[in-house]
């Protein structure tokens, strides 16, 4: 069975400074993607970056990249510059086979100190 | 460009009452799911159907049901609402291909008293 982990329920940062967020990951296909997502206080869920694993390069969206390391089934976040409006959930999300029945982790929560 | 739209926002049940949670989604996409969301435990997938007329079970499917009579459509029944289905619910969808994200509504909050 896929498992999605991470090990941060709660962080912090400073606005303006780097946060990384950790994700961990099982699965036993050679090809996949892997998603994270923000669900700020108004609980809805906003994609913020994908991967797909058979990609060397790291995908980047503007303040927002990843460290994947496939080996290592690790899938981190960086949050670079960090606003106010950065503070939510974040979950790393690992889909199933064919695109469906995303396996969510238990979400870390980010805080940005002013 | 409404997406995927859930309702009702909020509802409190008493135990043993039943209702429905609406989803709709006018981005004619396949698979849609149902996920409940818990402190700690991410989201889990509750039911999902990958077409009109075919449903199938997730990780934590006891106490609900779900139907697909058309594309656009995949209400979830809570036959006999208990405590611990108090949870915050999604739907969600998606065209299915490997590449695709999920597009979620804006979730339900159910207490259940």
């Amino acid at each position: 069975a896929q498992t999605v982990t991470q090990s941060q329920p709660e962080m912090s940062v400073q606005e303006a400074e780097t946060v990384t967020l950790s994700c961990t990951y099982d699965t036993s296909e050679s090809d996949y993607y892997l998603f994270w997502y923000k669900q700020p206080p108004s609980r809805q869920m906003i994609l913020v970056i994908r991967q797909e694993a058979y990609k060397q390069q790291n995908a980047t969206e503007n303040r927002f990249s990843v460290n994947f390391q496939k080996a290592a089934k690790s899938f981190s976040l960086k949050i670079s510059d960090s606003q106010l409006g950065d503070a939510a959930m974040y979950f790393c999300a690992h889909p199933g086979g064919y695109g469906q029945n995303f396996v969510f982790g238990p979400g870390t929560r980010l805080s940005v100190l002013p | 460009n409404a997406g995927v739209t859930q309702t009702p926002k909020f509802q409190v049940l008493k135990t043993g009452q039943s209702m429905t949670l609406q989803c709709a989604q006018d981005m004619n996409h396949e698979y849609m799911s149902w996920y409940r969301q818990d402190p700690g435990m991410g989201l889990r997938l509750i039911h999902y159907s990958v077409g009109a007329g075919i449903t199938d079970q997730g990780e934590v499917p006891n106490g609900y049901n779900v139907s697909r009579s058309t594309t656009e459509d995949f209400p979830l029944r809570l036959l006999s609402a208990a405590p611990s289905q108090t949870s915050v619910y999604f739907c969600a969808s998606s065209s299915g291909t490997q590449n695709s994200p999920l597009h979620f509504g804006n979730g339900t909050r159910l207490t259940v008293t």
